[in-house]
């Protein structure tokens, strides 16, 4: 299993950045994947899941804003950032379960 | 949502000894069919985190059998006999009975 988040960088408040996740090594369309973030030395808050069959649920610190979305063709795994706070700023980690990529970081900063 | 409170460690923790790690949730973790919705991770420093223990007590492939977990409903402790250096980090909880999924705060390990 491999997981490489990208997209990430340094963003103005109230602007946009979208996140991807590259997966191998699984049939990526069988599985839910979630999006877990960790901001500067704090612990994890997950933020958004998305299953098999695009169902998806998010963290109440994100509704309205994150969007969560797969393109199985491509076996990747996206999270659209909209209306970004400074608050938002972490690392973004993808997951499968158990699963968890490197990461990427997003700040948010004017 | 379902609040998960992790205990401190007496660190540093002396090379070779044990330490427990405790964990508790607001709402018991115990379904009606029997598992018990519970991981724990751990982050090592400038790593993502790895999949310890799933199922309240059930190891992930490759871990040691040095860790193991238990626990109940809501009380959880993990168990790490024989402390090695490559077990330094912080030790996360987390619930995946229900969403919003939600980690304890963390448990920061030291070695002596």
């Amino acid at each position: 299993v491999q997981l490489v988040e990208s997209g990430g960088g340094l963003v103005q408040p109230g602007k946009s950045l979208k996140l991807s996740c590259s997966a191998s090594g699984f049939t990526f369309s069988s599985y839910g994947m979630h999006w877990i973030r960790q901001a500067p030395g704090k612990g994890l808050d997950w933020v958004a899941y998305i299953s098999s069959s695009s169902g998806t649920v998010y963290a109440d610190a994100v509704k309205g804003r994150f969007t969560i979305s797969r393109d199985n063709a491509k076996n990747t795994l996206y999270l659209q950032l909209n209306s970004l706070k400074s608050e938002d700023t972490a690392i973004y980690y993808c997951a499968r379960e158990g699963d968890w990529g490197q990461g990427v970081m997003v700040t948010v900063s004017s | 949502d379902i609040v998960m409170t992790q205990g401190a460690l007496p660190n540093p923790v002396p090379s070779g000894e044990s330490a427990s790690i405790t964990c508790q949730s607001s709402k018991s973790l115990l379904h009606s069919n029997g598992k018990t919705y519970l991981n724990w991770y751990l982050q090592r420093p400038g790593q993502s985190p790895q999949l310890l223990i799933y199922w309240m007590s059930t190891r992930a492939s490759g871990v040691s059998d040095r860790f193991s977990g238990s626990g109940s409903g809501t009380d959880f402790t993990l168990k790490i006999s024989s402390v090695e250096a490559e077990d330094v980090g912080v030790y996360y909880c987390q619930q995946f009975l229900e969403y919003p999924r939600t980690f304890g705060g963390g448990t920061k390990l030291e070695l002596k």
